[in-house]
């Protein structure tokens, strides 16, 4: 079965520092992949995703994020955090078996300090 | 105006209730979703459906019922709420006609059921 697994419950970064989130996936095929973001209080809202093409994809707010088949991993980076970027964020696969649906991961919560 | 609207936000209902959440949206998709969000466990999926006759059940569909009443509404039930129910649950929708993956999403609903 699908599945995408985020190892870091939470992480704590400096403002200006950079960061990167990690994601793997489990995916018979090409993989759909998306990284979202969830602001305190609000839905979730997509970052950025990839279908096939260039293995580096830019997203939204700054954000990049890497394929990498070989290590069946899709992780999220930004080079320089602003506090605003405080929030929960989640990694997904899309399944297309039955029609398509997204598989979340179960996310990392990210803490800026000063 | 939100593109996906959910009510309520917030619900305390006591154990054996009834329960309806609604969810609407004017983005004309015909996709819809309702997913369930529980700390460390990201987002699972409840039901989904493709379009107005079209009903499918997700990954914990146990203890849920889902009435689609027009391409823009979709509410999801609880017969007889229980505490494990507490969750917060989000509405998505997404477009069939170009790329079925972006997710949409309402601002959530917190049920708490005591």
């Amino acid at each position: 079965a699908q599945s995408v697994t985020q190892p870091d419950i939470h992480i704590t970064v400096s403002e200006g520092a950079s960061l990167e989130l990690r994601c793997n996936y489990s995916y018979g095929a090409t993989p759909y992949l998306f990284w979202y973001v969830q602001s305190p209080g609000q839905g979730l809202q997509l970052l950025l995703k990839y279908f096939s093409g260039d293995t580096l994809v830019q997203g939204i707010k700054g954000f990049e994020a890497e394929f990498k088949r070989s290590q069946s991993s899709f992780n999220l980076r930004k080079p320089s955090v602003h506090w605003s970027d405080a929030a929960e964020y989640f990694c997904a696969v899309g399944d297309n078996t039955g029609g398509f649906k997204t598989i979340f991961g179960a996310g990392t919560r990210l803490f800026v300090k000063a | 105006d939100a593109d996906v609207t959910q009510t309520p936000r917030n619900r305390i209902t006591k154990t054996g209730k009834r329960i309806m959440l609604e969810c609407s949206q004017t983005k004309g998709h015909d996709r819809m979703y309702w997913y369930r969000q529980d700390p460390g466990l990201g987002l699972r999926l409840i039901y989904y459906s493709f379009d107005v006759k079209d009903i499918n059940k997700g990954e914990i569909s146990d203890g849920y019922s889902v009435s689609r009443q027009a391409q823009a509404k979709f509410s999801l039930s609880l017969e007889s709420a229980i505490p494990n129910q507490t969750a917060l649950y989000f509405c998505a929708t997404s477009d069939s006609s170009g790329f079925a993956g972006e997710l949409f999403f309402g601002e959530g609903s917190r049920l708490t059921v005591l």
